[in-house]
């Protein structure tokens, strides 16, 4: 069976701190591994997604994320966190169809 | 291109009404998906279609239902209303079968 699972569903950072949204999933196969970014009244937005290759992978909006297999995570980063950044974050992983996590709503601190 | 598209954005029903949602996917796209979204239940799958098929359906209760068409637009329905059925909606589409999600702004549902 497949799962994601995003620990915590709220993070707050101060403006300029690191983030870091976590996601672990559960696939019997080789994921595809998605994050995606809410903002209020709105639809999803692709951040980035891993399928094959290298294993870190730069998004948007200076985000990325580093999928490890040993581990079973793919945890979004951005080195300094930006009023503009708060919004909800949902990890996905697809190896036959869609699945979402939780979420984690982001907020930053002035 | 044009992203996915949804209408009506927002809608007011009452119980026992039923509504039809649209969804109009990205030029090319010929996979739609539909999703559920409530703050108490999250992101819930309720279908995917593709070429006109049902490929993969989620829990929901038969008042739920949707189609396809061959310019792979889609629709969903919802019979019966309930005052649970109050969501944002959310339609998705991609290329392919296990592809990038792409979504629409969403259809904002209350029933009163």
């Amino acid at each position: 069976a497949q799962s994601v699972t995003q620990l915590g569903s709220h993070v707050s950072v101060s403006e300029g701190a690191l983030v870091l949204l976590r996601c672990n999933y559960s696939s019997s196969v080789p994921p595809y591994l998605f994050w995606y970014v809410q903002y209020p009244n709105q639809g999803l937005q692709l951040l980035l997604k891993y399928t094959t290759g290298a294993t870190l992978v730069k998004g948007i909006n200076g985000f990325e994320a580093e999928f490890k297999k040993s581990e079973t995570s793919f945890h979004l980063t951005k080195p300094s966190a930006h009023m503009s950044d708060a919004a909800e974050y949902f990890c996905a992983v697809s190896p036959n169809k869609f699945y979402f996590g939780s979420g984690t709503k982001l907020n930053v601190k002035p | 291109k044009a992203g996915v598209t949804q209408t009506p954005r927002y809608l007011i029903k009452t119980r026992g009404q039923q509504v039809t949602l649209s969804c109009s996917p990205i030029s090319g796209h010929r996979s739609v998906s539909w999703y559920q979204q409530t703050p108490g239940q999250g992101l819930q799958f309720l279908f995917e279609y593709f070429s006109e098929t049902q490929r993969n359906k989620g829990n929901f209760p038969g008042r739920f239902s949707g189609r396809q068409f061959s310019n792979s637009r889609s629709e969903m329905n919802v019979s019966t209303l309930e005052l649970g059925d109050s969501a944002l909606y959310l339609c998705a589409s991609s290329e392919r079968e296990v592809d990038t999600q792409y979504f629409g702004p969403g259809t904002r549902l209350t029933v009163l």
